[in-house]
């Protein structure tokens, strides 16, 4: 079944970083971008940054730089999104996100679960 | 505060037809491809619609977008129940290069 699959929630103190990962099934990995997005709650969807997973180039979103890390481990179908120095303000679900249409940015076609990341 | 502007809520009846708004700017939606999603409560987004007006595999022909100038709009017709949803847009933003989203729009079916 073509899916991705999130690791599960996280609590993280203030400070501290984070690590989300994304598994991917039922597709060729390489194949796609992969984009990460967070929604805070009660509020909207925001993108933290993309990553294409063949050649391992990221764009990250200005709000983020510096802050992020988006990896890739081809040989597990494994994507990884590393937040530093974290603050209440990044309590919010990420949702890793496949880029399914090539020159359609922002289309994105299948998505992870959502990882609940709590700090505080 | 969101780049894409969308309504807050929207509200018609079963059967009834409704439009969301998403307005934008020339760095935005006036250069670039619009999608559209739907979200229900708790879950993850879903695409709705691709390149302005395109559907994927298994999304009803009910849903349907177009462009003109800055601004998208997300059709639906024939209102179910089951279409009560936020629903948000989202485009590409060549300043700064990154994806925008809309703030997202709360159908409620009466």
């Amino acid at each position: 079944q073509v899916q991705l699959v999130q690791s599960g929630a996280e609590m993280k103190k203030p400070g501290a970083s984070m690590k989300v990962s994304c598994e991917a099934f039922g597709y060729t990995f390489s194949t796609y971008g992969l984009s990460w997005v967070r929604q805070a709650p009660g509020l909207g969807l925001e993108w933290m940054g993309r990553i294409d997973i063949y050649n391992a180039n990221t764009n990250y979103a200005q709000r983020f730089q510096g802050r992020v890390t988006l990896t890739t481990d081809t040989a597990s179908n494994t994507a990884h999104l590393h937040l530093r120095r974290l603050t209440s303000d990044d309590t919010a679900v990420y949702y890793c996100a496949r880029e399914g249409y090539a020159g359609s940015e922002g289309a994105f076609d299948l998505w992870g679960q959502g990882t609940m990341v709590t700090v505080s | 505060q969101s780049v894409l502007t969308q309504p807050p809520s929207v509200s018609a009846a079963p059967g009834q037809k409704v439009t969301i708004s998403c307005s934008g700017s020339s760095s935005n939606i006036g250069n670039h491809y619009v999608s559209w999603y739907q979200q229900l409560p708790g879950t993850a987004p879903k695409l709705l619609l691709y390149d302005n007006n395109k559907r994927p595999s298994g999304i009803p022909d009910r849903f349907s977008g177009s462009k003109s100038g800055t601004s998208a709009t997300l059709v639906i017709t024939g209102l179910q129940a089951g279409d009560e949803a936020t629903y948000s847009c989202a485009t590409w933003d060549s300043s700064p290069s990154a994806v925008v989203f809309g703030g997202g729009t709360k159908l409620t079916v009466l």
